[in-house]
């Protein structure tokens, strides 16, 4: 399978706990962005890494969220003490290019339950 | 406002109909734009593009106005098979020059026989 692959896809843990999640992104894709999506919502960006370089964070990215490209390949979002509302999906999605013409493809998504 | 709007809905209809979703952005800088579908628990799938000159797949109709900030898509006759959400997204031009995919919250669509 060549998409993008998400792990782990389900995760259960407690509040306070320390949570990581890693995206493999489609192998030649210089793009990677992370969303949140919760029930009856679409998908909220996190975000953004081009090749190794993150240039874009949402305000929604609290100081408890960190994300890593180290090598412009896989990355990380690492979420520190862990609240009930970071209970969502997290999706990650690639894409190939420069400029603002090309789609993104998603992973199946980790899903996050904080207990 | 949210950058990207649209109707939850649902929209319930019966299998054949005709419906249409509609869409507004808010940012004049943003380059393109597309509909995907999400179906109940899974990730999101491109459906199609959208393009200023309008673009059909099959029963499906995707109309761009970039004057309006508006974009639709139209599915003709429902299957059942395409009971899902559908998440409508620009790329919209950061502060920074990057163009991040921005979703709408998804329209929902029940087609039932």
């Amino acid at each position: 399978d060549t998409g993008v692959s998400q792990n782990p896809r389900h995760k259960i843990t407690k509040r306070g706990q320390n949570v990581t999640f890693r995206c493999d992104p489609i192998s030649e894709h210089n793009r990677l962005y992370w969303y949140r999506q919760t029930l009856g919502q679409g998908p909220e960006f996190l975000t953004y890494f081009q090749n190794e370089a993150q240039l874009e964070k949402s305000r929604l990215l609290s100081d408890r969220f960190s994300a890593e490209r180290p090598k412009g390949s896989f990355s990380t979002l690492e979420i520190q003490r862990t609240e009930q509302g970071d209970s969502a999906m997290y999706l990650c999605a690639s894409s190939l290019g420069l400029g603002g013409n090309t789609e993104a493809f998603f992973g199946q998504g980790t899903r996050l339950t904080v207990v | 406002r949210k950058e990207v709007e649209q109707d939850p809905g649902p929209f319930n209809v019966p299998e054949g109909a005709t419906v249409a979703f509609n869409c507004t952005y808010s940012n004049s800088a943003s380059q393109s734009f597309f509909w995907y579908r999400q179906d109940c628990r899974k990730e999101p799938k491109l459906l199609m593009s959208v393009y200023s000159s309008g673009n059909e797949d099959g029963r499906f109709t995707a109309q761009l106005n970039r004057a309006s900030q508006y974009i639709s898509l139209l599915i003709r006759d429902s299957k059942l098979s395409d009971s899902a959400t559908y998440l409508c997204v620009v790329n919209w031009k950061k502060a920074g020059g990057s163009y991040i995919p921005t979703f709408g919250r998804g329209t929902s669509l029940i087609v039932h026989p």
